[in-house]
């Protein structure tokens, strides 16, 4: 079986400030990691993925993760955040062996952006 | 972002009703899911289907009813639905149906099932 956690489910930042979403799985077997953004009234679009190589994956808006195999951590981060970057955040995993496409996800981080 | 598509975005319904939901997807992918997502808990992958042939059920009730006429389109027909059915359902769709094939997310069907 795999499970992904979220510790946080919501974590408040003043704009311009560095942000830290944090995500931990587990897995008997090796795994391709993404996270996923949701702004309101929005479906899922991917913000990044780790599949193998380098452990630091850049993505699109400013956002990077490290993947962390002996810690089996994913965490997001930004260096500087905007009012724009509100949204719930998602990790998902997917298991390389048996587990096909199928993406299991944790349960959400909501970043609120206040100035 | 209009890459998947689906109708309608809001939908009302009785515990007695039939309805349909339907997700079109523009880029050419070859495989299409339906997922679930409720308040406080993961998303949940409901069906896949890869070249019209569904090749997941993650246990779903058979009150949820997937079509896939084609790999452009795919429908969740909806009957006898409860209350704790109320959730955004998600369509997505892939190239492929590997592991490294991103999913594409449509802006989902917000349900309400009185």
């Amino acid at each position: 079986a795999q499970s992904v956690t979220q510790l946080d489910s919501q974590v408040p930042v003043f704009e311009e400030a560095p942000v830290e979403l944090r995500c931990n799985y587990s897995s008997s077997v090796s795994v391709y990691l993404f996270w996923y953004v949701q702004y309101p009234n929005q479906g899922l679009q991917l913000l990044l993925k780790y599949l193998s190589g380098s452990t630091l994956v850049k993505g699109i808006n400013g956002f990077e993760a490290e993947f962390n195999k002996s810690q089996t951590s994913f965490h997001l981060r930004k260096p500087s955040v905007h009012i724009s970057d509100t949204a719930e955040y998602f990790c998902a995993v997917i298991r390389l062996t048996g587990g096909g496409n199928k993406l299991t996800f944790g349960t959400g981080t909501q970043l609120k952006v206040e100035l | 972002e209009t890459g998947v598509t689906q109708t309608p975005r809001h939908l009302v319904m009785g515990m007695t009703n039939k309805k349909s939901l339907k997700c079109e997807q523009h880029l050419g992918h070859n495989a299409m899911y339906w997922y679930k997502q409720s308040a406080k808990k993961p998303l949940e992958l409901m069906f896949v289907y890869n070249f019209k042939e569904q090749t997941e059920n993650n246990s779903v009730p058979s009150r949820f009813s997937p079509e896939c006429p084609n790999s452009s389109h795919l429908f969740l027909h909806l009957h006898t639905l409860q209350p704790e059915d109320s959730a955004l359902y998600l369509c997505a769709s892939s190239q492929g149906a590997g592991a490294a094939d991103t999913q594409y997310f449509g802006p989902g069907t917000r349900l309400t099932v009185l």
